[in-house]
């Protein structure tokens, strides 16, 4: 099964700037793995951010976008606002089977 | 607006059997894969299945494979999971996940296996 890889933690300041990222132990990531991006807060279900790549929701602030970056997914947090800080997770998926990473914690401080 | 509503779960001792529901409404169900996932007490969040539109596709991943059945009435908004032979490994929160346009997340249920 294959391991897919993001940051333990990141640390941004109110306003700033911060790229989240995620790896597969298999290679690049491709558009063929339909990364998805979730944010949780403690106690709280998850949340979708962003699916195939870049797609956002109504609900996704304009803050967060999808891309591909150096053989990776990346969620991009510009502007970062206190209600941020939580934990992020992306999703690839392997021909129909589905694997986390095992979380960032973005902290804004 | 995607609802999702689940339910089930619960106590019960290795070996034994459980069953989760989840309902989902304000998107074209049939038109989706559907996703189990889990959080373990603390941890992070672990893919458990998926299901293609019409029931014909389901993929496990490989602890589950074997015990677990997932499936979907596409006519009643519905989908279940069986999960049977439990470990305590399986002790977690599971939640029902909608993908794609239509994506939504459960409220999640408690499932605990203690001996």
């Amino acid at each position: 099964q294959a391991v897919v890889t993001q940051e333990p933690s990141l640390t941004v300041s109110p306003g700033g700037t911060v790229t989240l990222t995620c790896g597969s132990s298999t290679g690049a990531v491709t558009s063929g793995h339909y990364p998805y991006w979730f944010q949780q807060k403690p106690g709280q279900a998850p949340r979708t951010l962003i699916f195939d790549i870049s797609d956002r929701f109504s609900w996704t602030p304009a803050r967060f976008s999808g891309s591909l970056l150096g053989g990776k997914a990346a969620l991009t947090l510009s502007g970062a606002q206190p209600e941020d800080d939580a934990e992020y997770y992306c999703l690839l998926s392997y021909s129909g089977v589905g694997v986390f990473g095992g979380g960032t914690k973005v902290t804004v401080l | 607006e995607v609802q999702l509503v689940d339910s089930g779960g619960g106590l019960v001792q290795p070996g034994g059997s459980l069953r989760l529901s989840c309902v989902a409404s304000g998107f074209t169900f049939s038109s989706y894969w559907m996703t189990w996932v889990r959080q373990a007490p603390g941890k992070g969040l672990e893919w458990v299945a998926n299901i293609n539109q019409d029931g014909s596709e389901t993929y496990y991943v490989d602890s589950v494979r074997g015990r677990f059945t997932f499936s979907r009435d596409n006519a009643k908004n519905s989908m279940s999971l069986q999960m049977n032979s439990l470990r305590s490994e399986d002790t977690a929160v599971y939640y029902c996940m909608s993908t794609g346009l239509g994506s939504g997340w459960g409220q999640g249920r408690l499932v605990t296996v203690f001996s």
